[in-house]
């Protein structure tokens, strides 16, 4: 069974471009959770989409969004890119959201230069 | 709302040693409990679960139990090996209400063994 696929695996971007990350879930998983990593801040939660509504937000400028697919695929952008969006972005999929455990994928390191 | 506490790192052991990481949580509800490991460039790894209160998850010699009175969700490991180098999460999972999706984490802990 494939695991969750993040594209691309790294990034480099001018501050003001924008990027789209994409992630592909565990086949039969419906829900799909973004993070950013950084050393300061850890590990925060961004949104969760489940059948292609979004259920969860954190707490991130509306610099940052995303959308599912009827496939369960997802994508997350970021518009007007900072130099502190630079992080490693990682995409987790579970089959509820609720109480049954996520599967993270190998992550997205974002360089904004 | 929902925190998780982890024992501050970094921690040093020897292979063999026994490993303790201690991880504390406030939550409202009922929530379920993981550790997750992280190896260099990598993502995050599922190490264990537990859903209620006194569950044991258990993976790979790694224990960890579910204690709602003292809200706590220890990891341990008998015998270390250089390969258990890694950091280590904690994270609580709230069901339900507003909570979708949302695992709240520890600040991490940071683990080298040494042969």
């Amino acid at each position: 069974k494939a695991g969750v696929t993040q594209t691309p695996r790294y990034l480099i971007k001018t501050r003001g471009q924008q990027v789209t990350l994409s992630c592909s879930p565990i086949s039969g998983h419906r829900s799909v959770s973004w993070y950013q990593q950084t050393p300061g801040q850890g590990l925060q939660f961004l949104f969760e989409y489940f059948s292609e509504t979004q259920r969860n937000k954190g707490n991130f400028p509306g610099r940052f969004s995303g959308r599912q697919f009827s496939n369960s695929r997802s994508e997350m952008n970021v518009s007007t890119l900072e130099l502190g969006d630079s992080a490693l972005y990682l995409c987790a999929s579970s089959l509820d959201g609720a109480r049954t455990e996520a599967f993270f994928g190998q992550g997205t390191r974002l360089t904004v230069v | 709302g929902n925190s998780v506490t982890q024992m501050e790192g970094p921690v040093t052991l020897s292979e063999e040693a026994f490993l303790t990481i201690n991880c504390t949580y406030t939550a409202t509800g009922y929530p379920s409990l993981f550790w997750y490991v992280q190896y260099p460039g990598e993502g995050l790894q599922l190490l264990l679960k537990a859903t209620k209160a006194d569950d044991k998850g258990s993976n790979k010699g790694f224990e960890a139990t579910y204690r709602k009175e003292t809200t706590s969700f220890h990891l341990e490991k008998g015998s270390v090996q250089v390969s258990d180098s890694a950091v280590y999460f904690c994270a609580l999972l709230e069901a339900g209400g507003t909570s979708y999706g949302k695992l709240t984490f520890g600040q991490g802990t940071i683990l080298t063994v040494h042969p």
